[in-house]
């Protein structure tokens, strides 16, 4: 059983390009959510996904930033026009449920996609 | 407002020695769950420990012990007889029961240096 699968692992995209960093949960994972790792700071909530509904998006930037989880193939994070500050790194979990259920169910995570802005 | 505090920025310790890593939360649920994880220098996350808020017993896997104690909201991690391959960040999460599984809050990290 894969577990969660980020793609690519390092990315480097020139001021003003178009970042698209992929995420494939684990089987049988509906939930995934997205985080940033700014350098030297911890891990940032940014968006909670289910399958083609965003649930919580209350720590993505108002701009230039977009998620989607489609019904088929993995979520995708997009960020436009990218700048500089935007180099981190950046991870996906994915959980089986959303909430409910038992001490069990947890959030597994990625490796990381590293966002390099030139 | 921090939900997760790690006021240890940078420990270093020599081999063998004994390495202890603070991790104070606030939360008002009276669920919630707790966890760590290592970030060694290649980045990935690594899990470490969940701990749900009804189960206080302290655990010991291996060199790795930590220590949870609602009255003063810790969740303390100490490794015993460090390694140079215990170098790496580690991280402090909470996870309150009134968001998803996979919404957690993270500290800061600590950076824990091994030397020989």
């Amino acid at each position: 059983n894969a577990g969660v699968m980020q793609n690519p692992r390092h990315l480097v995209r020139r001021r003003g390009q178009e970042a698209r960093l992929r995420c494939s949960p684990m089987k049988g994972h509906s939930h995934v959510y997205w985080y940033r790792q700014l350098p030297e700071e911890g891990l940032k909530f940014m968006v909670y996904l289910q399958k083609e509904n965003i649930i919580d998006e209350s720590g993505m930037p108002k701009e230039r930033f977009s998620a989607e989880f489609p019904k088929e193939g993995p979520s995708i994070l997009r960020i436009q026009q990218v700048v500089r500050g935007d180099s981190a790194a950046y991870f996906c979990a994915s959980s089986q449920l959303g909430t409910g259920g038992d001490s069990n169910t947890e959030a597994f995570f990625g490796q990381g996609t590293r966002l390099t802005v030139v | 407002a921090q939900k997760v505090t790690q006021a240890q920025t940078e420990i270093s310790v020599v081999e063998k020695e004994d390495v202890t890593l603070d991790c104070v939360y606030e939360t008002r649920d009276t669920t919630y769950y707790l966890f760590w994880y290592k970030q060694p220098p290649s980045g990935e996350l690594v899990f470490l420990i969940r701990r749900n808020s009804f189960d206080e017993q302290n655990e010991i896997s291996g060199r790795y012990s930590w220590n949870f104690q609602k009255s003063t909201s810790s969740f303390n991690f100490t490794i015993t007889a460090s390694q140079v391959v215990d170098s790496a960040v580690y991280f402090c999460a909470l996870s309150e029961t009134t968001d998803s599984w996979g919404k957690l809050q993270f500290g800061a990290g600590t950076q824990v240096v091994v030397t020989p």
